[in-house]
């Protein structure tokens, strides 16, 4: 069975700095997604940036980004200038390829942005 | 472009009593939809999905249930709410075999 684990229940960084969220995960699949959700307070789930496991360039959105490794089965993501919006929850998810489409979710990080 | 809605945003129910949350999605067809459920400081737990109308596949037993009466609306139902059903409520849908984006959520206390 796959597994998502975040190490990181919190972190907090002053504002415009630059800040790595890690994840890593667990499966013997070759094929599949990841994902980055952001749930700020109002606990809307929004989605941050995806990635596909058969693409070795690594995604990027504006000022998001994750490090992709493979082999290591490690999908950090890296916010850059870091915002005052960017305080949320942040959930890092697995999906199988050709599954019945479910994602694994990681428990969430806490991302505390200071002014 | 797509749109998702839940209602109601907020629901307090006393314990017994039924629920009916509803999730409508716009401007796709044929959507895979999904329901969960998400404790306070939790990560989501996968309670239903549904491929198509009238086909739905249940991850957790429990006392909920869930219904595609039409393409685009999914249902989460309850005859008798119990207090550990409280939680936040996303439905999600998705482009096979794709990216889940979420609703706004229904936050449910049972008292």
């Amino acid at each position: 069975a796959q597994t998502v684990t975040q190490s990181q229940p919190e972190m907090s960084v002053q504002e415009a700095e630059t800040v790595t969220l890690s994840c890593t995960y667990d499966t013997s699949e070759n094929n599949y997604y990841l994902f980055w959700y952001k749930q700020p307070p109002s606990r809307q789930m929004i989605l941050v940036i995806r990635q596909e496991a058969y693409k070795q360039q690594n995604a990027t959105e504006n000022r998001f980004s994750v490090n992709f490794q493979k082999a290591a089965k490690s999908f950090s993501l890296k916010i850059s200038d870091s915002q005052l919006g960017d305080t949320a929850m942040y959930f890092c998810a697995f999906m199988k390829r050709d599954s019945n489409y479910q994602l694994i979710w990681g428990a969430g990080t806490k991302l505390i942005i200071k002014p | 472009s797509q749109t998702i809605h839940q209602w109601p945003a907020t629901l307090v129910q006393p314990v017994g009593s039924p629920l009916s949350l509803e999730c409508t999605v716009e401007g796709t067809s044929n959507p895979n939809l999904y329901w969960y459920r998400q404790a306070a400081g939790r990560g989501l737990q996968l309670l239903f999905y549904s491929v198509g109308i009238g086909q739905i596949s249940s991850e957790v037993p429990q006392n909920l249930s869930a219904s595609r009466p039409q393409d685009r609306q999914f249902i989460l139902s309850s005859k008798k709410l119990l207090l550990s059903d409280s939680g936040f409520y996303l439905c999600a849908w998705a482009r096979v075999p794709d990216t889940q984006y979420f609703g706004p959520g229904t936050r449910l206390t049972v008292l």
